[in-house]
């Protein structure tokens, strides 16, 4: 039972160019999302997050995009940079619920420089 | 500031074995979340454990699974006779409170595998 989907396993972008992952999630409680980037051998590395009362969450190069009619999150990377190759991971959660992260399977990103 | 510790980062098990796996938190966590990553899936939530306590076990399998976060020393997941299907990726995290979703710190992972 996958509540929260990365349709896309792997993506492939110019170095400078923008960077669009994607997430889908089916759970409408989900009040708080994230997204995390993991380097191989290594633990996940949180990145961003956005609370359902926005709809868009800023902070540097990074924008997430939540559209919750859709129920739909997307991330923003602009301008990618090689740096920036990893699995990203988006997770949402309910605040109030519990503790549980709801994982989506990740999304390859490689920048190519 | 150390970050989160797992040991070992690699275990390697043969079926009907026992598998220990053990995670140091941040200095000052008292939280401590255990995740588990099998091939081609996502991280999947398992236990949630504050010292001496279990808070949310909902995502841990019924039998041959236990935590613990004992007052003093690492948290553990112990694996009873393990099975091929365990093997994956087991990730631990902590956190200094418990109501902030993004200040969960992930250690680098333990990769069990059931020979």
């Amino acid at each position: 039972d996958q509540q929260v989907k990365q349709n896309s396993p792997s993506l492939s972008v110019q170095e400078g160019r923008i960077s669009i992952l994607n997430c889908d999630y089916t759970n409408s409680m989900f009040d708080y999302f994230l997204w995390y980037k993991k380097y191989p051998a290594e633990g996940p590395t949180f990145l961003i997050s956005i609370s359902s009362i926005k709809d868009k969450n800023e902070d540097g190069r990074f924008t997430v995009f939540l559209n919750k009619s859709a129920k739909h999150l997307s991330l923003h990377i602009v301008p990618s940079q090689p740096g920036d190759s990893a699995v990203y991971f988006c997770a949402a959660t309910q605040m109030n619920t519990g503790n549980q992260f709801y994982f989506g399977t990740g999304t390859s990103l490689t920048v190519i420089p | 500031n150390a970050g989160v510790m797992q040991n070992p980062r690699h275990l390697v098990r043969r079926r009907g074995q026992e598998a220990r796996l053990r995670c140091s938190p941040m200095k000052g966590h008292s939280h401590v979340y255990w995740y588990r990553q099998l091939p081609e899936e996502g991280l999947k939530f398992m236990v949630y454990l504050q010292k001496e306590n279990i808070i949310d076990e909902s995502g841990m399998p019924k039998e041959r699974f236990s935590a613990e976060f004992p007052k003093e020393g690492p948290s553990i997941l112990r694996i009873q006779q393990v099975v091929r299907g365990d093997s994956a990726a087991y990730f631990c995290a902590s956190s200094q409170v418990a109501d902030h979703r993004d200040t969960q710190y992930f250690g680098p992972g333990t990769r069990l595998t059931v020979l």
